[in-house]
């Protein structure tokens, strides 16, 4: 993706933590967004950060630094269901800039 | 429930010809977008509108066009299929603010 980073794909095992870590170009910056997409379906919005800090919704918690260019999603307690890849993306006016995306996958 | 639709989930046609392919938002969303994904590229924007009759090139316009006459509906325009522009595609609505983008389920173009 146009200046985002993410890894390209992560193993983790069931019932465990996973961070997903995503870096961006600071310049521009209105706000980052991350989103799941489940093998052959359409991306399905999860969280949106626009300051510094830790947003916990359930099992999932995404973390900003804006001074860094840095995000990271974590996801707790796995499920086999959380196995998808994961989009980090960052606001620019009225669009968004994507990274290519971060295959988990989850193993029992 | 908001929705986004788009009119085909699966589409096979041939060099050359010319493809249309529909969305449309039940949300009143300002925004819309088209988008193709391939694999280890992301999602790349194609072609974005933020009003009825205005459009926006993306990144990645060539080869195509589009077209939104109602606020509802943004159509994408393949003037010419080619078999790089096999790929899925992914149309996208957004308010104006905070700009959480809905998706539609794509649509797989295959061009032979």
């Amino acid at each position: 993706g146009q200046n985002i980073d993410q890894p390209t794909e992560m193993t983790a095992t069931e019932g465990a933590i996973v961070q997903i870590n995503c870096t961006y170009q600071t310049s521009g910056f209105n706000g980052l967004f991350w989103y799941q997409q489940h093998a052959g379906e359409a991306p399905t919005f999860l969280s949106y950060n626009v300051l510094d800090g830790l947003e916990e919704k359930g099992r999932f918690s995404s973390f900003l630094s804006r001074s860094k260019g840095y995000s990271y999603l974590l996801l707790k307690e796995l499920q086999m269901k959380d196995s998808a890849s994961y989009l980090c993306a960052r606001r620019s006016n009225y669009q968004l800039i994507w990274g290519a995306g971060t295959k988990l996958i989850i193993k029992p | 429930d908001v929705k986004v639709t788009q009119s085909s989930r699966y589409l096979v046609k041939r060099t050359g010809e010319k493809v249309f392919l529909e969305c449309v938002q039940d949300m009143d969303h300002e925004n819309m977008f088209w988008y193709r994904q391939d694999p280890g590229l992301g999602l790349r924007l194609i072609y974005f509108s933020y009003d009825v009759k205005m459009k926006e090139k993306g990144d990645i316009p060539e080869g195509y066009s589009v077209s939104r006459e109602k606020k509802e509906r943004f159509s994408l325009i393949l003037e010419s299929a080619s078999t790089n522009q096999t790929s899925m595609y992914l149309c996208a609505s957004s308010r104006q603010g905070p700009y959480e983008q809905y998706f539609g389920p794509g649509t797989r173009l295959t061009v032979t």
